[in-house]
């Protein structure tokens, strides 16, 4: 298994840019999540989804959008790209299921953006 | 959602063990108490996790205290692999919408002198 795919891993946007972050897992999981993690600081939530057609709010949304079509695939969409969007992207998928199933989050490798 | 504080760094020698606070006066119930950690440029990665009774996986351990407050990640036999920063994170029953969150705090820098 693939597990958690991030693609690119790297990248360089100019101020007022976007561009689409794309993340795909294959292990059938229904919650999906979007993190950034600036240097030297913990990983903040961006958005997440419990399942095809469902997304939500996390800690730091403004600036960006998801869409989940498919288990399988949740992109994250950076819309006129600023400074203070330089930041290491994670994508994160687990099982949401009954109360004694493991839940553990698997991790992508990350997206490293540069805004210049 | 409940908080957790974690120190902010700590040290450990190799081939010794290490031992990993966490305070979460404010869990509910239904809180899992979950730890993950990140290694140096990569994301991060689950290690354990536990509701009430202690834990023992291939990685680590994780001793629980009776009134649930507070959590101890116990590395055995720390290696320099072991060099990351540990997260102490809580996630509620899956059954309740607010599992589906994962929200992470400052964490502790754990470091491995040879």
């Amino acid at each position: 298994n693939a597990g958690v795919t991030q693609t690119p891993k790297f990248r360089i946007l100019k101020i007022g840019q976007s561009m689409t972050l794309q993340c795909a897992q294959d292990m059938n999981h229904n919650y999906m999540y979007w993190y950034r993690q600036d240097p030297g600081m913990g990983l903040k939530l961006i958005y997440y989804s419990v399942g095809a057609g469902i997304t939500d709010k996390g800690e730091v949304p403004n600036g960006y959008n998801v869409s989940r079509s498919t288990t399988e695939d949740f992109p994250l969409r950076l819309e006129l790209a600023a400074p203070s969007q330089t930041s290491v992207y994670f994508c994160a998928s687990s099982y949401g299921g009954g109360m004694n199933m493991n839940t553990e989050a698997f991790f992508g490798q990350g997206t490293r953006l540069t805004v210049v | 959602d409940a908080k957790t504080t974690q120190p902010n760094s700590m040290e450990s020698n190799e081939e010794e063990p290490v031992h990993l606070p966490c305070n979460h006066s404010t869990i509910s119930g239904t809180d899992y108490i979950h730890w993950y950690r990140q290694l140096p440029s990569q994301g991060p990665e689950y290690v354990i996790h536990g509701l009430t009774s202690n834990v023992n996986n291939r990685m680590a351990s994780l001793a629980i205290a009776e009134d649930r407050k507070s959590s101890t990640l116990i590395l055995h036999r720390a290696t320099l692999r072991d060099a990351a920063v540990y997260y102490c994170i809580l996630r509620d029953d899956p059954g309740y919408s607010s599992a589906s969150k994962i929200i992470f705090g400052s964490g502790t820098r754990l470091s491995i002198r040879p």
